[in-house]
């Protein structure tokens, strides 16, 4: 079946550090992949997203390429933010036509930032 | 811009009592869900729906109830709360489950069971 394998964290860094969070998946089809925040205390807020194989998702300085050749979708950021510090996920949504029916998430990785 | 809206946010139940969680969206999407989320287990699907009338089990429906009369309204029942469902809650609703579309999250409903 479908799943999202995410590295376990806490990840800790400085501020100004470079982020990488991997995430690899297992789909049938092709899926789109998803990064999703949870600040503390939040809900879930989409991050970024790609649809189809080499695609970059981006948004508030975050990246992510979608990598068929090695199901990743790894999240990346050059120089990060104690505002960033939240637990971040990966997630796949795979083609309705494969009849799955939901959104699969990984585990969570809590990135904590300090001054 | 209301989005998904979950009450309570915070809620202690004994053991036995039974609760309902409210969820409702303003964007007249399809399809709503809700999830819980544990330590070291990402979120997890209790139940979905794909429209009024219509909803079926996730991974993990015992214990929970849910019902869709309406598009806009998606609550999630507990007849008879357990320790082992203390958890966060969120409700989700989208467009349709095609592959792409944004999935929209409420806040969370922090629930605790003693």
């Amino acid at each position: 079946g479908n799943s999202v394998t995410q590295m376990e964290g806490p990840v800790t860094l400085s501020e100004e550090a470079f982020l990488t969070i991997n995430c690899t998946y297992t789909a049938t089809g092709y899926p789109s992949l998803f990064w999703y925040v949870q600040y503390p205390g939040e809900g879930l807020q989409l991050l970024l997203k790609a649809t189809k194989a080499d695609d970059k998702g981006s948004n508030k300085g975050f990246e992510a390429t979608y990598r068929k050749e090695t199901t990743s979708f790894h999240l990346e950021k050059g120089s990060v933010q104690v505002s960033d510090s939240a637990v971040y996920f990966c997630a796949l949504s795979a083609d309705i036509s494969y009849n799955t029916d939901k959104l699969i998430f990984g585990t969570g990785t809590r990135l904590q930032v300090f001054p | 811009n209301a989005g998904v809206t979950q009450t309570p946010k915070f809620q202690v139940l004994k053991t036995g009592q039974s609760m309902t969680l409210q969820c409702a969206q303003d964007m007249n999407h399809e399809y709503m869900s809700w999830y819980r989320q544990d330590p070291g287990m990402g979120l997890r699907l209790i139940h979905y729906s794909v429209g009024a009338g219509i909803t079926d089990q996730g991974e993990v429906p015992n214990g929970y109830n849910v019902s869709r009369s309406t598009t806009e309204d998606f609550p999630l029942r507990l007849l008879s709360a357990a320790p082992s469902q203390t958890s966060v809650y969120f409700c989700a609703s989208t467009e349709g489950l095609i592959s792409g579309n944004t999935i929209y999250f409420g806040e969370g409903s922090w629930l605790t069971v003693v």
